[in-house]
């Protein structure tokens, strides 16, 4: 298995630009998370989905930020407006089941963003 | 009060030692927790989980559950270099089916 696929793996951008950010989960995984690093705030959790449809998104910073799951393959997030403060580590994770349940939870390699 | 807390270290140890990694959490309906480890610039993964007061030993690793005192730790043996990492706790909080993490325990094994 590939494992948690994101891309792209190192952005750059000037504020105010908008920045995707993308996903492919495990295959047959049916959670989908994203979560933010940073040194300040440790991992935060922004949203997560269970068969594509957005369940908690209380944790999204602002209106600035938006995810989409089109399908079970594939999930976007976006910022647009950036802004310096949105530089971070951003991880996709998934799983199957919850982890509520005690099922894993599987992250990809981040894509580090920064917004200068 | 966060809802998960770890102490940020960094922790040193010398080589052959035990690691002693601590976590308190909020909520005390809270069932499944985890250890992380994640080393610089690579991903979180998952180490161990418990779900039972107790110790739950996995090799080298032995995680410990309070759930009166909302505690969880986690312990090192023969602590190796390669050990070196930031260690997460995650917690189901209750009504939640996503981890809540820690922000993570920096581990420094000495040479």
């Amino acid at each position: 298995d590939a494992g948690v696929i994101q891309s792209p793996r190192h952005e750059v951008t000037e504020m105010g630009q908008e920045v995707t950010l993308r996903c492919k989960p495990i295959s047959g995984h049916d959670y989908l998370f994203w979560y933010r690093q940073t040194m300040m705030r440790g991992l935060e959790l922004l949203i997560y989905f269970n068969n594509n449809v957005p369940i908690d998104d209380s944790g999204m910073p602002e209106d600035r930020f938006s995810a989409k799951m089109p399908n079970a393959s594939f999930s976007t997030l976006k910022i647009q407006p950036s802004e310096p403060r949105d530089s971070a580590v951003y991880f996709c994770a998934s799983s199957f089941g919850s982890p509520s349940s005690g099922n894993t939870i599987y992250f990809g390699e981040g894509s580090w963003l920064t917004v200068v | 009060q966060k809802e998960v807390e770890q102490n940020s270290g960094p922790l040193s140890v010398p080589e052959g030692a035990i690691a002693s990694l601590n976590c308190t959490y909020s909520d005390r309906g809270s069932q499944s927790f985890f250890w992380y480890r994640q080393y610089s610039g690579k991903s979180p993964e998952l180490i161990m989980s418990i779900y039972s007061n107790g110790d739950k030993e996995d090799g080298r690793f032995t995680a410990q559950l309070n759930k009166a005192s909302q505690y969880v730790s986690l312990l090192i043996r023969d602590s190796q270099p390669s050990d070196s990492a930031t260690y997460l706790c995650a917690v189901n909080l209750t009504g939640r089916r996503a981890l809540t993490f820690g922000s993570g325990t920096r581990l420094q094994v000495q040479p």
